[in-house]
């Protein structure tokens, strides 16, 4: 069983401080890695998917990470904004399956 | 491509009654995922359905729940008579491909009272 765990579980920073937030899954055969945000009351939103041959994927001010071997994936927010406040998720597939497996997250508040 | 569609956002129902959860996937998508978000706990998987065909329900509950996606229309979530531990809310993902590049709906916030 893919245990997935996030670490920080909550964040606060002031804006213009980087972040980074950490996932661990227990179970290194994956076959992606997904970052999601999810605002309050909200759905989920695609930020980033590694593949499990990929070290890293970058989108604007996010970069995420990928250690398959040590079962870890690291994102990073450069340059933190008050809009960068919400929940982020990671989740995992593992090789030969479907489902994806969540972190319980971290919530981040960016102060103004 | 207005993305994955889900509907209605919020479901308030009496417990005994009936709630249908529906979801149209993005265009192009033919795998479609349910998962639940229960009050202070993480997404868990329910079940995995492509058209016509439910591939894997092994994270839906034996009693009450059952799920389709037929050959037209959307795919709808069923729970019979409803208890307050039903309380969740419940989003739906697709995928052009099994098990790469899912898209989240905003989810149907189901309210037992």
């Amino acid at each position: 069983k893919q245990e997935v765990t996030q670490i920080p579980a909550a964040l606060s920073v002031p804006e213009g401080e980087n972040l980074v937030l950490n996932c661990s899954f227990t179970d290194s055969a994956i076959y992606n890695l997904q970052w999601f945000r999810q605002d309050p009351g909200k759905g989920l939103t695609s930020l980033l998917l590694i593949q499990s041959s990929q070290r890293e994927q970058t989108s604007g001010r996010l970069n995420a990470s990928l250690d398959k071997s040590s079962g870890r994936s690291t994102l990073y927010i450069a340059a933190s904004q008050p809009g960068d406040s919400a929940t982020y998720l990671c989740a995992v597939v593992r090789s030969n399956d479907y489902k994806l497996s969540f972190g319980a997250g971290t919530t981040v508040t960016v102060r103004a | 491509n207005a993305g994955v569609m889900q509907n209605p956002r919020h479901l308030v129902r009496r417990r005994g009654q009936e709630a249908r959860l529906r979801c149209s996937p993005m265009k192009g998508h033919s795998h479609v995922y349910w998962y639940r978000q229960l009050p202070e706990e993480g997404l868990k998987f329910m079940v995995y359905l492509q058209k016509e065909n439910i591939i894997d329900e092994s994270g839906m509950p034996k009693e009450r729940f059952s799920a389709e996606f037929p050959k037209e229309g959307p795919s709808i979530l069923r729970i019979q008579q409803v208890v307050r531990g039903d309380s969740a809310a419940y989003f739906c993902a697709s995928s052009p491909t099994e098990s790469y590049g899912y898209t989240f709906g905003s989810g149907t916030r189901l309210t037992v009272v």
